[in-house]
């Protein structure tokens, strides 16, 4: 049973281009999580995503982040018009159900180390 | 606000050197506090969950305990291989997502 599988694990981009992460979940896992680590930082949330929707996006940035979960395929952060300010480690995370219940809990992929030039 | 804070940064033990690293944290209705070890260059691993003030939760070396403050992870006899940064992380209210600290970085030494 694979685990959570990011792409690509490491990605640079230039001021302004756009950049894409991909997640896909443990198999049978329908919620997705991003976070973002930066150095000396803890994980910061970003946003929680169930199949077609997302459910809460308050650690999202309002301009340029948006994230995606369509029924058929990973789920995808996307970053437009990338600055320096945007380089970190993007983590995905998911489970099967609602975390805080009991036992379940989130299982993180290895992450993408965004680099912006 | 909910807020998690961990404590030390970073620790240097000896190995056999047992040893705790502490998180605090303030939130509204605690529905899980979450530990996790994270690798260089990888994701966060879980290592537990505590749900209530009372609970311990032991795998092999580590033992984790939660009061209505505070969260230790306690390292009985640590090996090299146990040097890693251990995250701590809290879940509180009708929210689904997690609130991490910023991490102990642990180095043990042989």
């Amino acid at each position: 049973n694979a685990g959570v599988m990011q792409n690509p694990r490491h990605l640079v981009r230039r001021r302004g281009q756009e950049a894409r992460l991909r997640c896909s979940p443990m198999k049978g896992h329908s919620h997705v999580y991003w976070y973002r680590q930066l150095p000396e930082e803890g994980l910061k949330f970003m946003v929680y995503l169930q199949k077609e929707n997302i459910i809460d996006e308050s650690g999202m940035p309002k301009e340029r982040f948006s994230a995606e979960f369509p029924k058929e395929g990973p789920s995808i952060l996307r970053i437009q018009q990338v600055v320096r300010g945007d380089s970190a480690a993007y983590f995905c995370a998911s489970s099967p159900g609602q975390i805080g219940a009991t036992n379940e809990k989130l299982f993180f992929g290895s992450g993408t180390q965004l680099s912006v030039l | 606000e909910d807020q998690v804070t961990q404590s030390p940064e970073a620790l240097r033990l000896q190995e056999g050197e047992s040893s705790s690293l502490n998180c605090s944290y303030t939130v509204s209705g605690l529905r899980g506090l979450f530990w996790y070890r994270q690798d260089p260059g990888k994701g966060p691993e879980f290592l537990f969950t505590l749900y209530s003030a009372g609970e311990e939760k032991e795998k092999e070396r580590l033992k984790a305990t939660l009061t209505k403050k505070e969260s230790f992870l306690h390292i009985t006899a640590p090996k090299p291989e146990d040097s890693a940064t251990y995250l701590c992380a809290s879940q509180g209210g009708a929210t689904n997502k997690l609130i991490f600290g910023t991490g102990t970085l642990l180095a043990v030494q042989p």
